[in-house]
């Protein structure tokens, strides 16, 4: 399977401060997700990268407020811009395995804590 | 649209007894089912999945999941648990066809295993 390595793996930020979170992949993908995991909630897509084209936002989640990047087909970043007490959650990554309905590997998570 | 009701936030067990981590589904279209766990301070691992044929499903280390279709669960199962099986535990469904692929996730179970 594939393996993601996500950085930084943990921040502490200040409100009203940015902080891009990288994703890298050892394989080319065509789409990586971004996920939101808040304290004691499931995860939340927040939205689907693909190389060369706009993400994709997910209900509730805006370009401006977190924007995406994706160069190339092992390479994204998601940046929380603005940021305040309640984007405190854990950040993952994402890829898909193989194809449709096989599963996705994810990177370790960014836990970011916003004061 | 899919969506995921784990019913157990917490599962406190002891070493060596039996568990179950119970999991159902709703959607409108066939689905696959997935098992997803989360050790501290790590991303998330696919520990077992269910794309088609046989209705029970295995994991290498010991946990088995059954597709009940007329239920819409998909259980997870362990007959005897270790420590190092504490750990949170989310269950996800995304469809084979006709719907979204992408998963949706349950809010976790945090299976506790105490000695």
């Amino acid at each position: 399977s594939a393996v993601i390595s996500q950085k930084p793996s943990r921040d502490i930020c200040q409100r009203g401060t940015s902080l891009t979170i990288q994703c890298q992949v050892d394989s080319q993908v065509t789409m990586m997700f971004w996920y939101r995991q808040q304290p004691g909630q499931s995860l939340t897509l927040i939205a689907t990268a693909n190389q060369g084209s706009e993400a994709t936002y997910e209900s509730g989640f805006v370009i401006d407020k977190f924007p995406i990047s994706r160069p190339n087909l092992t390479f994204s970043t998601l940046t929380v811009s603005n940021m305040s007490p309640e984007d405190s959650s854990i950040y993952l990554c994402s890829v898909e395995e193989k194809g449709q309905g096989y599963g996705y590997t994810f990177g370790s998570g960014t836990r970011l804590t916003v004061v | 649209a899919q969506s995921v009701t784990q019913l157990d936030s917490q599962v406190p067990v002891f070493e060596e007894a039996p568990v179950e981590l119970r999991c159902n589904y709703s959607s409108s279209v066939s689905v696959y089912l997935f098992w997803y766990v989360q050790y501290p301070n790590q991303g998330l691992q696919l520990l077992l999945k269910y794309l088609s044929g046989s209705t029970l499903v295995e994991s290498i280390n010991g946990f088995e999941a059954e597709f009940n279709k007329s239920q819409t669960s998909f259980h997870l199962r362990k007959p005897s648990v270790h420590i190092s099986d504490t750990a949170e535990y989310f269950c996800a469904v995304s469809a084979s066809s006709g719907g979204s692929y992408i998963p949706t996730f349950g809010r976790g179970t945090s299976l506790i295993v105490h000695p």
